[in-house]
């Protein structure tokens, strides 16, 4: 695609629901990463995919988080029982492998903007 | 562990005005450095990249420079025009871990 594509771009849950994030790279991009803004906030660093291997998953802020990556494409973050300290918007971004291309441009979606009540 | 930051936390300009921006960052093994703009309810919009081995990047009347050695790095915007407003974030990828760290962003407002 033309550009990183997120889903939904907004979600408003119940606290104790699980939410489903996605995140469609630019094509060929084979670096991926999430990240949460909590309002007036920086970025928080969640986790990063090269591939579909995730060498650093410390970012990630409790068990109730993961996420995967599929076919070096599409990736999904998944919160479990919703907290209301989970609302933010979560952003994706996508680059070429930054160690192959000596490029490394990130390229964000717009996030998608999680309220838990 | 690397950490990105940044002064000042806002600066408010009149419009015409050049102003620099700083990031500093704390482990020196990076791969590159990334400045962004990020406007209020949006993603965010990459600006200039400088790999490690270089010492600047210019786009228009943004210009940005890397010292690696003392972990800095500048936002220069000349003529500042109020379409400027917005935050602007630098991203330091580190060699070490891979990851992507961010500062906590300058708040630029530019009054006409």
């Amino acid at each position: 695609g033309a550009g990183v594509s997120q889903s939904p771009s907004n979600k408003v849950t119940e606290k104790g629901k699980d939410v489903e994030l996605r995140c469609d790279p630019i094509s060929g991009h084979t670096a991926l990463y999430w990240y949460r803004q909590r309002l007036g906030q920086g970025l928080e660093f969640l986790i990063y995919f090269q591939g579909n291997s995730a060498p650093d998953k410390s970012g990630l802020p409790s068990d109730r988080f993961s996420a995967e990556r599929t076919g070096e494409s599409v990736s999904t973050l998944t919160i479990q029982r919703t907290q209301q300290e989970d609302s933010a918007v979560y952003l994706c971004a996508s680059s070429i492998d930054y160690r192959e291309a000596d490029t490394g441009e990130l390229f964000f979606g717009e996030g998608s903007r999680l309220t838990v009540l | 562990k690397q950490e990105v930051t940044q002064i000042p936390a806002a600066l408010s300009v009149p419009e015409g005005e050049n102003l620099v921006l700083n990031c500093s960052f704390t482990d020196s093994a990076i791969y590159n450095l990334q400045w962004f703009r990020q406007d209020p309810g949006k993603g965010l919009t990459s600006l200039l990249l400088i790999q490690s081995s270089q010492r600047e990047q210019t786009s228009g009347r943004l210009n940005a420079s890397l010292d690696k050695s003392s972990g800095r790095s500048t936002l220069y915007i000349a003529a500042s025009q109020p379409g400027d407003s917005a935050t602007y974030l630098c991203a330091v990828h580190s060699s070490n871990t891979g990851k992507l760290i961010f500062g906590q962003g300058t708040t630029l407002q530019v009054k006409p």
